[in-house]
């Protein structure tokens, strides 16, 4: 069965780095995009960026390129969303999700959500 | 690239039928045959409910179907129960990347 499992919420002070985890299972992780969608409260979903963690291509929305850093560890199949210094604008739930059944252009399985609190 | 363009909300009765449009450009919607649907309910993660402009996934109920013209896309919920009330979210493939839509409120009265 497919899952993606991400890391717990997280509550930060504007400036401070930050690292959230999406661990896959249930399929081959080399072989799936997996993409991250940020979702303000109240507001709808952004995607963000893709990656594709055989070799680490990935892809950013130009809204979000520069803003944050998509990584993955094959290793232990998990994605990775990061910030190198967070604003108070970034307050969120991040949400990771793979495209697997469908086809190359749709996310049928996501996680639960990382819900990040940034204060300033 | 813009948001795609959504009606804020959308209402009807149980049994009735209601239709969300998702209004884009020659660039995405317009485009691309790889319009999908998704249905988030309160603190839930999204489901896919449509992929491809019209065709279903597994497990979704039939009563969900989408459609295409021109710069515009749909959802129709015909049928309409209570469980269906939630937001819906179209998304268009766009080259490497997407857009979703703004968003439309779907409440069962």
């Amino acid at each position: 069965e497919v899952q993606l499992v991400q890391s717990g919420a997280e509550v930060k002070k504007a400036g401070e780095s930050l690292k959230i985890s999406c661990k896959a299972s249930g399929y081959t992780f080399t072989s799936n995009w997996i993409g991250w969608v940020r979702q303000m409260p109240g507001k709808g979903l952004e995607w963000m960026g893709n990656i594709y963690p055989s070799d680490s291509d990935i892809r950013y929305s130009p809204s979000f390129e520069g803003q944050v850093t998509i990584s993955a560890d094959k290793s232990i199949t998990t994605a990775y969303l990061q910030w190198s210094s967070l604003k108070a604008s970034d307050t969120a739930m991040y949400y990771c999700a793979v495209r697997y059944t469908y086809g190359p252009y749709y996310f049928d399985y996501w996680g639960q959500g990382t819900l990040v609190t940034v204060s300033s | 690239q813009s948001a795609l363009t959504q009606p804020r909300s959308v209402s009807g009765s149980p049994g009735q039928s209601v239709t969300i449009s998702c209004t884009g450009t020659r660039s995405d919607v317009g485009g691309y045959n790889y319009v999908s649907w998704y249905q988030q309910h309160p603190g839930k993660a999204p489901k896919l409910m449509i992929y491809d402009v019209t065709k279903r996934p597994s497990g979704v109920p039939d009563r969900f179907s989408g459609s295409k013209s021109g710069y515009t896309a749909s959802l129709t919920i015909s049928g309409l129960q209570t469980e269906d009330e939630a937001d819906y979210y179209c998304c268009s493939y766009v080259g490497y990347s997407y857009v979703f839509g703004t968003g439309t409120k779907v409440t069962v009265l």
